[in-house]
């Protein structure tokens, strides 16, 4: 069965510096695609960043970047000079292709970010 | 171009009674889904749908919820009778399979009371 796991239930972080959220992911899919999502405060799902299994580099949005190791299964968020309204929840998820649209999703880190 | 819509924003209702929550998706998109996130459970998706046909259903609790899309622009989720524990944010969400990574878009979300 298809499977995220989010280890990290709280991170901190100084603004300005670097920040990594883990995610490992689960399946015997070949084919498959892996999302972050932002969810600040005010409740809302931002989409942030995608990397496909096929895809040879690490997806990259802006401060947001995906450390994608595909051989260990993790899919890890990298945010780069962390800034106070990126504290919020960041979910992984994944989704296998054998069922298009469907996403499995983590069960998300609380990041705060320190002024 | 309009996001996801979804009514109403916050409903408070009394145990037993029936609560229906509604979802317009974005123009051409031919995926919908409705989601429950609670503290306990995380982001559980409910239903989806492809094309206004349901897909797959499992997540649906049980009998007492129920959702249809009767053409693209529309869907619901129905509860009845509700109970205490059905109190969440639901979120609809829709994508389009035509291109890119398919990621979802969210709605606000619904919160619901159930007292």
């Amino acid at each position: 069965a298809q499977k995220i796991t989010q280890t990290q239930p709280g991170m901190f972080v100084q603004e300005k510096e670097a920040v990594t959220l883990d995610c490992t992911y689960d399946t015997s899919d070949p084919s498959y695609g892996l999302f972050w999502y932002k969810q600040p405060s005010s409740g809302e799902m931002i989409f942030l960043i995608y990397q496909g299994s096929y895809d040879q580099q690490n997806a990259t949005e802006g401060r947001y970047s995906l450390n994608f190791q595909k051989a260990r299964k993790s899919a890890n968020l990298v945010i780069s000079a962390s800034q106070l309204g990126d504290s919020a929840m960041y979910f992984c998820a994944m989704r296998d292709d054998s069922n298009t649209g469907k996403l499995i999703f983590g069960q998300g880190t609380t990041l705060q970010v320190k002024p | 171009d309009a996001g996801v819509i979804q009514s109403p924003r916050h409903e408070v209702t009394e145990m037993g009674q029936e609560v229906t929550l509604r979802c317009k998706p974005i123009s051409g998109h031919d995926y919908l889904f409705w989601y429950r996130q609670t503290m306990m459970r995380g982001l559980e998706l409910l239903i989806y749908f492809n094309n206004n046909v349901p897909i797959d259903d499992s997540g649906m609790p049980e009998d007492r919820f129920s959702a249809k899309m009767p053409n693209a622009s529309f869907s619901t989720l129905k509860i009845q009778p509700s109970e205490p524990r059905d109190s969440a944010v639901y979120f609809c969400a829709s994508s389009s399979e035509t291109g890119g990574p398919h990621e979802q878009f969210f709605g606000p979300g619904t919160r619901l009371t159930v007292l």
